[in-house]
């Protein structure tokens, strides 16, 4: 059973420039969550889709969009690049299964901007 | 807004000793999670509690949850080297779906 993938994995860009992640969920899954890891800090949530709409939205400006496909992968979408945005990119899924809704993370996408 | 705070932020222990991390949250939160993250890895989850009292158990590893007083604990017994990781708590308060990591605890266990 595939666990939650993205790609890719390294990535190097400056400033100004536009980066596309993406995300392909765990088998089963529907829901999509992505969140940006500086170095030395927890992740912070960026958005979450499901059924293709964004549900929630964390503390980030519209520079950051996303997409969900009908086979539940994201993308997610970053303009206009600042050097602040240097950072590790985690996607996680999840299903709500009774009362849980644990989220599986990805392997993350460092992306370095110079 | 949620916020979570985990202590301490380092912890340095000799391998066979006991010890605990604390994570208080501020507002409710009808379930917390537990996260391991290794150098230049992604999060694996732990463990995920889901009522006021739960206690679970993996290995050398003990979470419990009080949501009275807003708070959880990672218990570690007989620390091994292989413990040796970042360990971040979680929650989503009452946004569905959100979660808001604690600032993360680097544990070091050495011989």
């Amino acid at each position: 059973d595939a666990g939650v993938t993205q790609s890719p994995t390294h990535l190097i860009k400056t400033r100004g420039q536009q980066v596309t992640l993406r995300c392909s969920p765990k088998s089963g899954h529907d829901t999509v969550s992505w969140y940006q890891q500086a170095l030395g800090q927890g992740p912070q949530f960026i958005f979450q889709y499901y059924e293709e709409e964004e549900r929630q939205r964390g503390n980030f400006p519209d520079r950051f969009s996303g997409h969900q496909f009908p086979n539940y992968s994201s993308e997610l979408n970053v303009n206009a690049l600042l050097l602040g945005d240097s950072a590790l990119y985690l996607c996680a899924s999840s299903v709500i299964q009774g009362s849980t809704d644990t989220q599986y993370f990805g392997p993350g996408t460092r992306l370095t901007v110079l | 807004e949620l916020k979570v705070e985990q202590n301490p932020l380092f912890l340095s222990m000799q391998e066979g000793k006991n010890y605990t991390i604390y994570c208080n949250y501020s507002t409710t939160s009808d379930r917390l999670y537990w996260y391991r993250q290794d150098p230049g890895k992604s999060l694996e989850s732990l463990f995920v509690l889901l009522s006021n009292g739960a206690v679970k158990q993996e290995g050398r590893l003990m979470a419990s949850l009080d949501t009275k007083a807003r708070l959880s604990t990672l218990h570690i017994t007989a620390a091994v080297h292989d413990l040796s990781a970042t360990y971040f708590c979680a929650g989503p308060g009452t946004s569905y779906g959100k979660l808001t990591f604690g600032q993360g605890t680097i544990l070091t266990v050495h011989p």
